[in-house]
């Protein structure tokens, strides 16, 4: 991806394993976060979103879990892919706010076949 | 396909040129966005529209001049860039201001 490179985390993993990447926010008041992926020349792509009356959802191999006490979100992928191979970021956004949503610098996923 | 369609997906273009940046979602959506992605930093919001009303400018240089003619379509005006301005200029488009983004591929830009 335009963001993937030099200096972001990364996360190596073995085609077949589950994946664990995550994200800390700062802001107590975001009620609504967002995992994308972003593969390499194409823009961020939803993956799932949360809002923070829940702490967990599931969508087709993934999960996002939410701890609002820690500000911690996490996003897991099971039986990860080669095609999960992507920078992924959370967002976050506030209650009220325009869909200012911040963005996090990005973690890049590595997948070994 | 994403349903946000961006053109060019390359532009290169001099510091006293004028271009600009063209974005279509199909998506019935009622709001549109600019974002920047430069290398080793997080997105930036640049505009928010909500049915073709500017709600949003982050401080935007105004060498960064926005349009938009209706839902569907969302067009960045570029003139007088800088070398620093090359980066990836993303639209998005969304349902209602708070529900989530759909991006398109973006425009890689580049100021000589």
């Amino acid at each position: 991806g335009e963001n993937v490179g030099l200096h972001l985390p990364t996360l190596s993993v073995q085609e077949g394993d589950n994946s664990i990447i995550n994200c800390a926010y700062s802001n107590s008041a975001s009620d609504y976060f967002i995992w994308y992926k972003q593969e390499s020349g194409k823009g961020p792509q939803f993956i799932i979103d949360i809002r923070s009356n829940m702490d967990k959802r599931q969508g087709q191999r993934v999960t996002v879990l939410l701890n609002k006490t820690v500000k911690h979100l996490s996003l897991q992928i099971a039986a990860t892919q080669p095609g999960d191979s992507a920078v992924y970021f959370c967002a976050e956004n506030q209650r009220g706010a325009t869909n200012k949503l911040i963005f996090g610098t990005g973690t890049l996923l590595a997948v070994q076949p | 396909e994403t349903g946000v369609t961006q053109t060019p997906r390359h532009l290169v273009m001099g510091m006293t040129n004028k271009k600009s940046l063209k974005c279509e979602q199909h998506l019935g959506h009622n709001a549109m966005y600019w974002y920047k992605q430069s290398a080793k930093k997080p997105l930036e919001l640049m505009f928010v529209y909500n049915f073709k009303e500017q709600t949003e400018n982050n401080s935007v240089p105004s060498r960064f001049s926005p349009e938009c003619p209706n839902s569907s379509h969302l067009f960045l005006h570029l003139h007088t860039l800088q070398p620093e301005d090359s980066a990836l200029y993303l639209c998005a488009s969304s349902q209602a201001l708070d529900g989530p983004l759909h991006f398109g591929n973006g425009t890689r830009l580049t100021v000589t």
